[in-house]
């Protein structure tokens, strides 16, 4: 069955320290999409990225960057950087693409908060 | 606007009292999920519609639970003779068909249930 585990209930770091969030997935889909969302204490899921189970280039959008590994299903994300402003809980999700699998699965988030 | 929006945001309500929330979805957007997050947990997935039909529910969407989509549109979530442990943020997200790059969903505010 596919599952996500976000290890990280909790970090806490000081303005522009980096921090990575971990992000461990299950699935026997070969197919299947990596998803980052923010939710910030307004409480609307904020999307990040999408990665796809095929591409496996880690990307960088401005502070942020993301490693996928497929050999050993993580798919982590990090902030350089980091801002007051990104202060919020952090979920990762799973998309599997299979038959009757139409639903993102999403790990039990991590909190984080920027002190200044 | 023309982004995922959901009506109440906030309901409070007596045990034993029935509710019902609403979700417009993007426009342009034919498949619909609700999802329900508990306190200091990711969202679980409820029901996934596709047009007007119910394609797959949880097993977390008990006989008390019931949702539709009529004209393929917006979406309603009842919730019959409430209990406390219904209190939650509901969830609904909208995504468009076709493309893989459409996986992505668009999540609504969400409606904040509590139960007294």
């Amino acid at each position: 069955a596919q599952k996500v585990t976000q290890a990280q209930t909790e970090i806490s770091v000081v303005e522009k320290e980096d921090v990575t969030l971990d992000c461990v997935y299950e699935t026997r889909d070969t197919t299947y999409y990596l998803f980052w969302y923010k939710q910030p204490p307004s409480g609307e899921l904020v999307f990040l990225i999408r990665r796809n189970s095929f591409d496996e280039q880690n990307e960088i959008s401005g502070r942020y960057s993301w490693n996928f590994q497929k050999s050993t299903s993580s798919f982590n994300f990090t902030i350089t950087a980091s801002q007051v402003v990104d202060s919020a809980v952090y979920f990762c999700a799973l998309f599997e693409t299979g038959q009757g699998a139409q639903k993102l699965v999403f790990g039990q988030g991590t909190r984080l908060t920027i002190n200044p | 606007d023309t982004g995922v929006s959901q009506d109440p945001r906030h309901k409070i309500t007596k045990r034993g009292q029935n509710v019902t929330f609403r979700c417009d979805p993007i426009s342009e957007h034919n498949r619909l999920y609700w999802y329900r997050q508990t306190l200091g947990q990711g969202p679980e997935f409820l029901t996934y519609f596709q047009n007007e039909a119910q394609l797959e529910k949880s097993r977390l969407l008990s006989d008390r639970f019931s949702a539709e989509r009529p004209k393929g549109s917006f979406s309603t979530l009842e919730i019959q003779r409430t209990e406390q442990g219904d209190s939650a943020m509901y969830l609904c997200a909208s995504r468009g068909t076709g493309l893989a790059k459409n996986n992505e969903q668009f999540f609504g505010p969400g409606t904040r249930l509590t139960v007294l």
